[in-house]
Order: C-alpha cells, then sequence, then structure tokens
C-alpha cells in the first residue's frame, strides 16, 4: 500500500525557535508538493520539489527531497505566530495510482509566544 | 486573474437530498480533481477527471457522482447515498494529469443535518 507519513501530527513550539517535520513516502517518486492550510481555508502551495536533492527556500521556510531515503524535510527557522498552520506533503505516484498525487495526514504547528 | 472558484462557501441540506458543488477554473488545465476533508485528517479523493468528457473514480467515490461535460467545469453532486456527507470539500486542477502541481479551490463546507 503506497503511503505517505507525516511526523509529528502535532508541533506546539516557541517563537523563535528551529524545527524540523518529515514526510516519508513508500514508493519511487520524484516529484514531491507541501502545501499550507489556515483553519477553515483551502490549500496554497509552499513548494515544489521535482528531483533528488532539491532545496527550495521562502522565508523562514527551507524544503528538501532525497529520493533515496524517500524523504522530504520542511525545516522552520526562528518561528513566528504568522506560520501557525498545518502543513501538508503530497507525493506524486507514478503505479497506477488513482489521482497521483497522494497527501499525508498534515503537521499542525502552532507558534506561541 | 486566473484560478479556480468553488461555490457555494457554505451549503445546509437535509438528509436524503441530492446537492451539487460547483467547481470552474479558467487556468486551461485539463485536469480537475475533488477531495473530500474531515476535520483534523488528510485529503482523500473522490474523483478526477485528466480530461473533458473523461472521470475516473478515486478512493471514496461511493454517493458521489461528476460530470466533464466542459473543460472549465467539474460538479459535484453529494448523492443521498453517501453515507456522512458533512465534510469540506476541495475542487483542485493541474496542467496535466500525471504527477503534477494542484492548484486549489476556496472549498466548500457542506453540512447535512
Amino acid at each position: 500500500e503506497l503511503k505517505v507519513e507525516q511526523n509529528p501530527l502535532f508541533l506546539s513550539m516557541q517563537e523563535g525557535k528551529n524545527y524540523t517535520i518529515y514526510c516519508n513516502y513508500s514508493t519511487t517518486s520524484d516529484r514531491l508538493y507541501w502545501y499550507r492550510q489556515d483553519p477553515g481555508k483551502s490549500l496554497e502551495s509552499l513548494f515544489v520539489l521535482l528531483s533528488n536533492g532539491a532545496v527550495k527556500q521562502e522565508g523562514r521556510l527551507m524544503a528538501s527531497l532525497d529520493t533515496k531515503a524517500r524523504l522530504s524535510t520542511l525545516h522552520i527557522t526562528a518561528a513566528v505566530h504568522d506560520l501557525s498552520a498545518t502543513y501538508f506533503c503530497a507525493v506524486d505516484v507514478f503505479e497506477g495510482s488513482q489521482g497521483n498525487l497522494i497527501f499525508g495526514k498534515g503537521t499542525k504547528l502552532s507558534v506561541k509566544p | 486573474d486566473g484560478g479556480i472558484t468553488q461555490s457555494p462557501k457554505y451549503l445546509f441540506r437535509k438528509e436524503g437530498q441530492n446537492v451539487t458543488l460547483s467547481c470552474e477554473q479558467n487556468l486551461n488545465h485539463d485536469a480537475m480533481y475533488w477531495y473530500r476533508q474531515d476535520p483534523g485528517q488528510g485529503l482523500r479523493l473522490i474523483y478526477y477527471s485528466q480530461i473533458v468528457n473523461d472521470f475516473q473514480k478515486g478512493d471514496i467515490a461511493e454517493g458521489y457522482s461528476v460530470s466533464r461535460e466542459k473543460k472549465e467545469s467539474f460538479p459535484l453532486t453529494v448523492t443521498s447515498a453517501q453515507k456522512n456527507p458533512t465534510a469540506f470539500y476541495l475542487c483542485a486542477s493541474s496542467i496535466f494529469w500525471g504527477g503534477y502541481e494542484q492548484y486549489f479551490g476556496p472549498g466548500t463546507r457542506l453540512t447535512v443535518t
């Protein structure tokens, strides 16, 4: 069974601290996406990682992809309250998938002062 | 401005009634998708369409139906056969089917009592 696992699922952190969210997947894939969802809102695209070793940065967030380890990380640097949201990774699956993006369950991030 | 629109934003229905959720895109994308999201959960794929006049079942298609008569439009009907229809419904599109980045609409929150 194809799986995309995120951890942690819940993360409470203080402003100014660093942390990493992990996204492991169980099948071959070269494309991985990170999305942000605010409460009651839709998903907003954050990063598109298209090859092994890809690294993208936007503000306090940095995403990377290691296709050999089947692992992507979303690193948060010096967190601020505005980063509080749920973060999803989604993996492109090559093998006969119904719909071809498999989403993780999401990591709910809460940044406290 | 290009984008995806969903209407209505909130929808209330009595049990036993069918209801249709609208999804329109002006991005000239070939592929469109419907997802369901329950509180605190990830996204589950209901139906997807690779191209106009074509659609396939996703992971949880029972109790739902779709049509794709126009490239821009992919309406979802929630039938009375859907046992637990109350959820947040998200429509998405991608330029082509096959693992490309998906862009999401604002969502429709359906409540059935």
